[in-house]
């Protein structure tokens, strides 16, 4: 399997444009999660996904942000309008629970580094 | 809400030395313990994890401790390499949700 894929793998835009971050998650996996990472904010969890349905979008910072994932294999995340502050890298990641005592090791794609100039 | 505290937040040692990060968890309910290294420009990697029905784990050079009363898990490296400098981090997976809460990070630098 080649992993978690993420496109693209460098955004830059300018402020105000939407911006769409798209994940391919490893086949068979149900869970799908999507993070921000910044230098001040560290990695934070923005929404996840059991079985392509949203399952706690908490960590969403705004309306601004949305994310949907239309199948098993597929999902995006989407910024609209975005902000400078918006600038930062996001990580998608998946897992799969097995059964027994919890245990679900979370599989990082390459992340999507976004400037929003 | 659920928190994880992570420290130190950056760590010098030499190498050959040992390196301890420490974590704090606040939901009872956690019951799976992971960590995570990123090295600079990449992904974070499973390193090493622990359930809560396990008080210590090994793996080489690297170890992790777990003390459920306190709420308290541990990192240790020993034999620090320069290929260690990364950083580190911490989580904890809250029950029947499969999602973590993450530390904020230890930067580890094993200086030659």
């Amino acid at each position: 399997d080649a992993g978690v894929i993420q496109s693209p793998r460098h955004e830059v835009t300018e402020m105000g444009q939407e911006v769409t971050l798209r994940c391919k998650p490893i086949s068979g996996h149900d869970y799908l999660f999507w993070y921000r990472q910044t230098m001040m904010r560290g990695l934070e969890l923005l929404i996840y996904f059991n079985n392509n349905v949203p399952i706690d979008d908490s960590g969403m910072p705004e309306d601004r942000f949305s994310a949907k994932m239309p199948n098993a294999s597929f999902s995006t995340l989407k910024i609209q309008p975005s902000e400078p502050r918006d600038s930062a890298v996001y990580f998608c990641a998946s897992s799969y629970p097995l059964t027994g005592p919890a245990r679900n090791e979370q599989f990082f794609g390459p992340g999507t580094r976004l400037t929003v100039l | 809400g659920e928190n994880v505290e992570q420290h130190p937040s950056t760590l010098s040692v030499q190498e050959g030395d040992s390196a301890v990060i420490k974590c704090t968890y606040s939901d009872s309910a956690s019951n799976y313990f992971p960590w995570y290294k990123q090295e600079l420009g990449k992904r974070p990697q499973l390193i090493i994890d622990i359930r809560s029905n396990v008080g210590e784990k090994k793996d080489q050079r690297i170890a992790v401790t777990l003390n459920k009363t306190a709420k308290h898990f541990s990192l240790h490296i020993t034999e620090t390499q320069p290929e260690d400098s990364a950083v580190y981090f911490c989580a904890a997976s809250i029950e029947r949700t499969y999602k973590y809460i993450f530390g904020t990070g230890t930067r580890l630098k094993v200086l030659a």
